[in-house]
């Protein structure tokens, strides 16, 4: 069975960092590309980053360009977002997600 | 970027209706084109992949079609169980872009 599991999420100041993770099982990670998306409260979907299978290649959407990092770690299965400078409009529940998969979410509440 | 203009923001139908959601983009994307179902509190499930490619275990009411640049998603016959959100996606080109959604709900 496949399994996306996110953690790390939390309460964080405007300005701070956090880190979130996401422990995948169940298929071969290393052959998929993977991605976070995103879902501020009462909102609809929003793409945040993708990495290749090889972590060579990265996207992000432009509004967390030169803040957010995606990573992974193919030999431990895990997907990693490094979130830095952190915002009130990065409130969100944040998705890991590969082709039909989705994790649970992860909440990630900025506020002061 | 692709814009991604999801119609209608919301819809209440009797059960048993035939339903249409459609999504028309601002740019061409092939077939590059995912549809999703949301129930309240849960993660997206992807409904269709490639336009019209049911996902497997989606029910066959459920179908996907493509019109030059417009994509619906189609419920033939509504169910209570079809109470959701649903949103597009285009991943033809970066940054990938959702619709707005649609809020179906039960008349």
């Amino acid at each position: 069975e496949v399994q996306l599991v996110e953690s790390g999420g939390v309460l964080v100041q405007p300005g701070r960092s956090m880190k979130l993770s996401c422990a995948a099982s169940g298929f071969t990670f290393s052959s998929f590309p993977m991605a976070w998306v995103r879902q501020a409260p009462t909102k609809g979907l929003e793409w945040v980053a993708t990495i290749s299978t090889s972590g060579g290649s990265t996207y992000y959407r432009d509004s967390v360009k030169g803040r957010f990092t995606i990573s992974r770690d193919n030999a431990k299965s895990t997907l990693y977002l490094q979130m830095d400078s952190l915002r009130s409009e990065d409130t969100a529940t944040y998705y890991c997600t590969t082709g039909p998969y989705w994790g649970q979410g992860v909440m990630v509440t900025v506020s002061s | 970027d692709i814009q991604m203009t999801q119609s209608p923001s919301s819809l209440s139908a009797s059960l048993g209706d035939r339903v249409t959601i459609t999504c028309r983009a601002s740019q061409d994307i092939g077939n590059y084109l995912t549809w999703f179902q949301q129930k309240p509190g849960k993660s997206p499930r992807r409904m269709i992949y490639g336009a019209t490619n049911l996902e497997d275990g989606v029910p066959s009411r459920f179908s996907g079609s493509r019109s030059g640049s417009d994509y619906s998603l189609t419920i033939s016959s509504l169910e209570s169980e079809d109470v959701a959100d649903y949103h597009c996606l285009q991943s033809i080109q970066y940054p990938l872009t959702f619709g707005s959604g649609t809020k179906l709900e039960i008349k």
